[in-house]
């Protein structure tokens, strides 16, 4: 079974712009979540999909936001890029939401802000 | 207080040694506790986890160790090699997100 894939790999931004990353779910998994991992702040939680509706957020500006599809492939966009964005982008996919199931990691996304 | 924090940020241990990693928590809302291995631009992979329910759960070289009363739980890798070199994190779930330990990097010398 294929694991969880992101697109693109690596991305290099100009402070202003705007991204935006795509993640696809392992085939059956239904939620997706995104982290944020930087050197200073390490992995932190910016938001869950289920379901095509957002279950929880993280404590991120609005200018960070997501969406999920019909098909569990998830979006996530930051607007107005800020050189502190320049991160590691985890998408994590569950089978289900809510407790009892495990996350699973894709490779994420260099985003490099200058 | 949703902090996980894990110690010790860095960990060097001989070929065949054992190490541990220790994590803490305050919120007793949490229901899960996993932990991921991560080797340089690859993202976090599930190594093993625990509910809080267990006191220890073993998947053949990693233990996780649970302390409820005590708010703590550690991994231990027995028999180190060379291969497990990488940075470890504890987390803990809370209302479905999961809440990361700063991260161990692990250096096992051959």
């Amino acid at each position: 079974k294929a694991g969880v894939t992101q697109t693109p790999r690596y991305l290099i931004k100009t402070r202003g712009q705007q991204v935006t990353l795509s993640c696809s779910p392992i085939s059956g998994h239904r939620s997706v979540s995104w982290y944020q991992q930087t050197p200073g702040q390490g992995l932190q939680f910016l938001f869950e999909y289920f379901s095509e509706t957002q279950r929880n957020k993280g404590n991120f500006p609005g200018r960070f936001s997501g969406r999920q599809f019909s098909n569990s492939r998830s979006e996530m966009n930051v607007s107005t890029l800020e050189l502190g964005d320049s991160a590691l982008y985890l998408c994590a996919s569950s089978l289900d939401a809510g407790q009892g199931y495990e996350q699973y990691f894709g490779p994420g996304t260099r985003l490099t802000v200058t | 207080q949703q902090q996980v924090k894990q110690s010790p940020q860095s960990l060097i241990v001989q070929k065949g040694g054992i190490s541990i990693i220790n994590c803490a928590y305050e919120n007793t809302a949490f229901d899960y506790f996993p932990w991921y291995q991560q080797f340089p631009g690859k993202g976090p992979a599930l190594l093993i986890a625990i509910r809080p329910d267990v006191s220890e759960k073993k998947e053949g070289r990693f233990t996780i160790s649970f302390n409820k009363s005590a708010k703590q739980f550690s991994l231990h890798i027995m028999d180190s090699q060379p291969g497990d070199s990488a940075t470890y994190f504890c987390a803990a779930r809370y209302t479905g997100k999961l809440i990361f330990g700063q991260g161990t990097t692990l250096q096992v010398k051959p």
